[in-house]
């Protein structure tokens, strides 16, 4: 698939585990951050964002929190499913700047 | 809502000849970008159109790659000619606000032999 090659970082789980996916960027001036999950043959989908003025954020099973001291941001999803397996991508950006993407973290659940 | 279309999904050319990809945003979205990724690095920005204008092509490697947006409605991305490193899959977004709200589409693969 597009992800050989990448050499990405794998977290495996099993299903119903909580799962936390960590992303470090480098800009101290990015003020918008986001989580974006790419399952094989899709493009990035939008998981969930935050504003630098927040350090968490929360949606449907998932938790995002930013710590711009150490400028690293995590995604936590909880009871995570079969159906969360994918590559995840934290992006960052400046001032409506476009988007910088981290590296990828790819989750495999077992059932 | 319609997504962000591309096409083709899938390309393969070969090296030298001509390639063009083709972007359809969602209805609306003045804004529309082009990022790439190549094997083994990252998801890279390409450029930025507001409208039918280039707001940022800071990301394009070289003049091998001409983007278009006539009438601000689809992009098209040309690449003339391909080498061998443009091989990977680009992908296109729109956003109706600069910067927030990005739509990805599927991403067309290229692959050049």
């Amino acid at each position: 698939g597009e992800n050989v090659g990448l050499h990405l970082p794998t977290l495996s789980v099993q299903e119903g585990d909580n799962s936390i996916i960590n992303c470090a960027y480098s800009n101290s001036a990015s003020d918008y951050f986001i989580w974006y999950k790419q399952e094989s043959g899709k493009g990035p989908q939008f998981i969930i964002d935050i504003r630098s003025n927040m350090d968490k954020r929360q949606g449907q099973r998932v938790t995002v929190l930013l710590n711009k001291t150490v400028k690293h941001l995590s995604l936590q999803i909880a009871a995570t499913q079969p159906g969360d397996s994918a590559v995840y991508f934290c992006a960052d950006s400046s001032g409506y700047s476009t988007l910088t993407f981290g590296k990828g973290t790819m989750l495999l659940v077992s059932p | 809502e319609a997504g962000v279309t591309q096409f083709p999904s899938h390309s393969v050319i070969e090296k030298g000849q001509t390639v063009t990809l083709r972007c359809d945003p969602i209805s609306g979205h003045d804004n529309l970008y082009w990022y790439r990724r190549v094997m083994g690095k990252e998801i890279k920005f390409l450029l930025h159109f507001v409208k039918e204008s280039k707001q940022d092509e800071s990301g394009m490697p070289n003049n091998r790659f001409l983007a278009e947006r006539t009438g601000g409605t689809y992009s098209t991305l040309k690449v003339q000619p391909a080498e061998l490193e443009d091989s990977g899959v680009y992908f296109c977004a729109s956003s109706r606000d600069r910067g927030y709200g990005y739509t990805f589409g599927s991403g067309t693969r290229l692959t050049v032999v």
